[in-house]
């Protein structure tokens, strides 16, 4: 199963943009890639997921490297609301309902 | 809508007791599935199930069993508690391969 790679933790200004980045060299032709992200003491969230497009919704934008081997979740204003950890996950579109998380990346916001 | 829901929310057992958690969902959703995060860790996938009578196994499927009657519920069984089962365990619904929605855990600890 192809396996994603994110910093460990970031930090970030409130009010200022993030970009939160996650590699996958080994993605396949039919993965999704998804974002989750999980609030202190809380299930995972979803975010936002793509395929080869750059995709936006009312949480995040998300940037896909043209290879596709790596993407970024863009954060346009962070506030503290957003302190969590972020799961970048690849998901097989034709295996079933199988995700696997990584240890994610831990995001602090300082006010 | 409830969406999904799991009881109970605490759980403290000796080594060698059994017990069920319950995991319901609201979304009339094909899929469901369980993950066990431990601490400072990502989640990792038990058990899921694609529709009622189907299951299989995720990457952690061993000292646990799992079966769909119904497509509203989707138990998880612990036929001999162990200390290394201590955990949060958190069960999640999608309609086919979309977005994940996940019940807000069980904590369970193992003595």
């Amino acid at each position: 199963d192809a396996k994603t790679t994110q910093p460990n933790s970031m930090e970030s200004n409130e009010e200022e943009p993030v970009h939160l980045p996650c590699n996958h060299s080994t993605i396949s032709g039919t993965d999704y890639i998804h974002w989750y992200r999980q609030l202190p003491s809380q299930g995972p969230e979803y975010v936002i997921h793509g395929l080869t497009s750059n995709v936006n919704n009312r949480m995040a934008s998300l940037a896909i490297a043209e290879d596709r081997k790596s993407s970024t979740l863009i954060l346009h204003r962070a506030t503290l609301r957003d302190a969590a950890v972020y799961y970048c996950i690849l998901r097989d579109n034709f295996n079933g309902n199988q995700f696997y998380f990584g240890t994610g990346t831990s995001l602090t916001v300082i006010p | 809508n409830a969406g999904v829901t799991q009881t109970p929310k605490f759980q403290v057992l000796k080594t060698g007791q059994s017990m069920t958690l319950q995991c319901a969902q609201d979304m009339n959703h094909e899929y469901m599935s369980w993950y066990r995060q431990d601490p400072g860790m990502g989640l990792r996938l038990i058990h899921y199930s694609v529709g009622a009578g189907i299951t299989d196994q995720g990457e952690v499927p061993n000292g646990y069993n799992v079966s769909r009657s119904t497509t509203e519920d989707f138990p998880l069984r612990l036929l001999s508690a162990a200390p290394s089962q201590t955990s949060v365990y958190f069960c999640a619904s999608s309609e086919q391969r979309d977005t994940q929605y996940f019940g807000p855990g069980t904590r369970l600890t193992v003595l």
